[in-house]
């Protein structure tokens, strides 16, 4: 089955330190991944996808089809980056795209001063 | 454009009452989504829809749950009779699907199911 998994709930890091947020997928095919924030109380909002190879406020995440990772990178993390993240991915139904997601489980980050 | 709009923000309950929630989603967009977040079970689809056709509903979680699409631009999410264990935020999402999909989410609705 089509599945994305984060395997963290919950990440702490000190301002300045690297941070990684894991996703790991299990898909057939070549993937089209998104990476999620819901900053506290606010809608959640595209950070990035893997297909424009951006950076947004300093992240990053690249595609590793041979460990089937979509990490969330930044090198130095700042307080405002505290919120949760989710990974994921497009789902057709019966062969037809909809524009339907399946979220991972969702990682809360913390960023203590 | 104000982006989708979800009502009330904020609803507080008591059991076996009738709860509606209403999305307006984005002009053009085609595609509507619900979910509903909690702690316990992350992000979950409940049901999505496709010019206001319903495609899948199979994340609503029992008959007590049901979801409208009467034109595009409007959708209501309804659960009669409310219980205690319904208490979560309900999302509404919506898109036009394109090759490079994105949800725009709605601020979400916190439901309190006393």
């Amino acid at each position: 089955a089509q599945r994305v998994t984060q395997p963290e709930k919950l990440l702490s890091v000190f301002k300045g330190a690297p941070v990684e947020l894991k996703c790991n997928y299990s898909y057939s095919g070549s993937p089209e991944l998104f990476w999620y924030v819901q900053y506290s109380r606010q809608r959640l909002q595209l950070l990035l996808r893997h297909i424009s190879r951006e950076s947004i406020k300093g992240f990053t995440a690249d595609l590793n089809k041979g460990e089937t990772s979509f990490h969330l990178k930044k090198p130095f993390a700042q307080e405002e980056d505290s919120a949760m993240y989710y990974c994921a991915f497009p789902t057709n139904a019966g062969g037809t795209s909809y524009g339907k997601l399946t979220f991972g489980q969702g990682t809360i980050l913390t960023v203590h001063p | 454009d104000a982006g989708v709009i979800q009502s009330p923000r904020h609803e507080v309950t008591e059991m076996g009452q009738e709860v509606t929630l209403r999305c307006k989603p984005i002009s053009g967009h085609n595609s509507l989504f619900w979910y509903r977040q909690t702690m316990m079970r992350g992000l979950e689809l409940l049901i999505y829809f496709n010019n206001n056709v319903p495609i899948d509903d199979s994340g609503m979680p029992e008959d007590r749950f049901s979801a409208k699409m009467p034109n595009a631009s409007f959708s209501t999410l309804k659960i009669q009779p409310s219980e205690p264990r319904d208490s979560a935020v309900y999302f509404c999402a919506s898109l036009r699907t394109t090759r490079f999909n994105e949800q725009f989410f709605g601020p979400g609705t916190r439901l309190t199911v006393l």
